[in-house]
């Protein structure tokens, strides 16, 4: 069954970092999306992709962050100085259209 | 303004016990409401999707409902493998990407 898979599973990092969450889509999805859970609560929407832009962000997704399909595989979240209020679960997810998204494992950020 | 709200937060049942969970949702012109099963430190995995009044789907002890205001994910019998955190979302007011609720924690307990 074709799944979401994401990279690193878990990341320690100092904060002001730069660092890079990335993730390979299911292959014939077309919708990208990021979404992050801070431990204890609720999934929160970052940003979504369509046909090589951006379609739709959230407030969270300020100027530290940016997204990036850098070939017909990848999609990469970069965090560019990361604080320690960053720290929290990122999920990558892919949709066929405009319906159900499919989630990958997650990536753990730790800001120390 | 939250778009989803669920209800209860937790919910601890006996192994065989059925129950209900409830998501009320403010959106208007729903472009579908969604359930999804989220076990620890893991991604969301894709339960369900409505998308108009009186629709119903089931999957083995789960079935999900909706009316115009809410929907129920009514588990029938349940096992300790079923617990887990039980998320409802909707699309947003533009674009497609789906708002999600708190969820629900349940456990079951043999």
């Amino acid at each position: 069954e074709p799944e979401v898979t994401q990279t690193p599973s878990h990341q320690v990092t100092q904060m002001g970092q730069e660092v890079i969450l990335r993730c390979v889509p299911i292959s014939n999805h077309l919708y990208f999306y990021w979404y992050r859970q801070i431990l204890g609560q609720k999934v929160e929407f970052l940003v979504s992709f369509y046909n090589n832009e951006i379609s739709e962000k959230s407030e969270i997704f300020d100027d530290q962050f940016s997204v990036e399909r850098p070939d017909g595989s990848n999609f990469t979240l970069k965090i560019r100085s990361t604080k320690l209020e960053d720290s929290a679960m990122y999920f990558c997810a892919s949709s066929e259209d405009t319906g159900e998204l499919f989630f990958g494992e997650g990536s753990r950020l730790t800001v120390l | 303004e939250d778009q989803v709200t669920q209800s209860p937060e937790a919910l601890r049942l006996q192994e065989g016990e059925s129950s209900s969970l409830n998501c009320s949702y403010t959106v208007s012109g729903l472009r579908g409401l969604f359930w999804y099963r989220q076990d620890p430190g893991k991604g969301p995995e894709f339960l369900f999707t409505l998308y108009s009044a009186g629709e119903e789907k089931e999957k083995e002890r789960l079935k999900a409902t909706l009316t115009k205001k809410e929907s129920f994910l009514h588990i029938t019998a349940p096992k300790p493998e079923d617990s887990a955190t039980y998320l409802c979302a909707v699309p947003g007011h533009s674009g497609y990407a789906l708002n999600f609720g708190k969820g629900t924690s349940l456990l079951v307990t043999p």
